[in-house]
């Protein structure tokens, strides 16, 4: 069973700070890793992928990804209290397969 | 930009009820998932289908059935509704590979 595991928080940042949000995955054949955004009682929406080693820069977003480690960790600085929400983790499996195994999700709160 | 709309916000159903839900997307993409999703519980996936008149099984398929009769349109059956299938209901769809998913906004029903 392929895992992907999150810590729920909820995770409390005051505003102006850097949250910092992690999840590690089992499977060592994911080749795609996504961060999902939702706000309470909405729908899911994509924030950013990575497939590679190393870091991804996205604005106030960086993806850091560590096949090795099996760990990837999605930073937002300068954090907002529009950045409130749960931040899904999703990796997608072997190549060819569509399917993408989500985290729990991580509750954040940014404090003004 | 990709567009996946469910046929309804919001519903109430009584328990026995055979229960429609309607997803579209308007981009031409290949490969359509239904998924619920429940406090703690986190995304759990009912039925995915890589094409019209294909299905597969995800992780909880009990209680449900789906059809793809359109390339566009993926439609979720609860053939006899239960209060255990009181959820939120959210349908994605993606172009293929290691491409993300795109969701609609969600339906919550609620059975009584």
């Amino acid at each position: 069973q392929k895992e992907v595991e999150q810590n729920s928080g909820p995770l409390s940042v005051p505003e102006g700070a850097i949250a910092s949000l992690n999840c590690t995955y089992s499977d060592r054949g994911s080749q795609s890793f996504f961060w999902y955004r939702q706000y309470s009682g909405k729908s899911p929406e994509l924030i950013m992928f990575i497939y590679s080693n190393g870091d991804k820069e996205d604005g106030r977003f960086t993806a850091q990804l560590n096949k090795a480690s099996q760990y990837v960790s999605l930073l937002i600085r300068d954090s907002q209290p529009s950045d409130s929400a749960t931040y899904l983790c999703a990796v997608n499996g072997d190549q060819g397969a569509q399917k993408l195994v989500f985290g729990q999700g991580t509750r954040l709160t940014i404090n003004p | 930009d990709v567009k996946v709309t469910q046929s309804s916000r919001y519903l109430v159903k009584r328990t026995g009820e055979k229960v429609f839900l309607e997803c579209v997307q308007d981009m031409d993409h290949e490969n359509m998932f239904w998924y619920r999703q429940d406090p703690g519980l986190g995304l759990r996936l009912i039925y995915f289908s890589y094409d019209v008149k294909m299905k597969e099984k995800g992780d909880i398929p009990e209680g449900y059935s789906v059809s793809r009769e359109k390339k566009e349109r993926f439609s979720l059956i609860l053939e006899s509704a239960s209060t255990n299938q009181t959820s939120m209901y959210l349908c994605a769809s993606t172009p293929g590979g290691l491409e993300t998913q795109y969701f609609g906004p969600g339906t919550r029903l609620l059975v009584l």
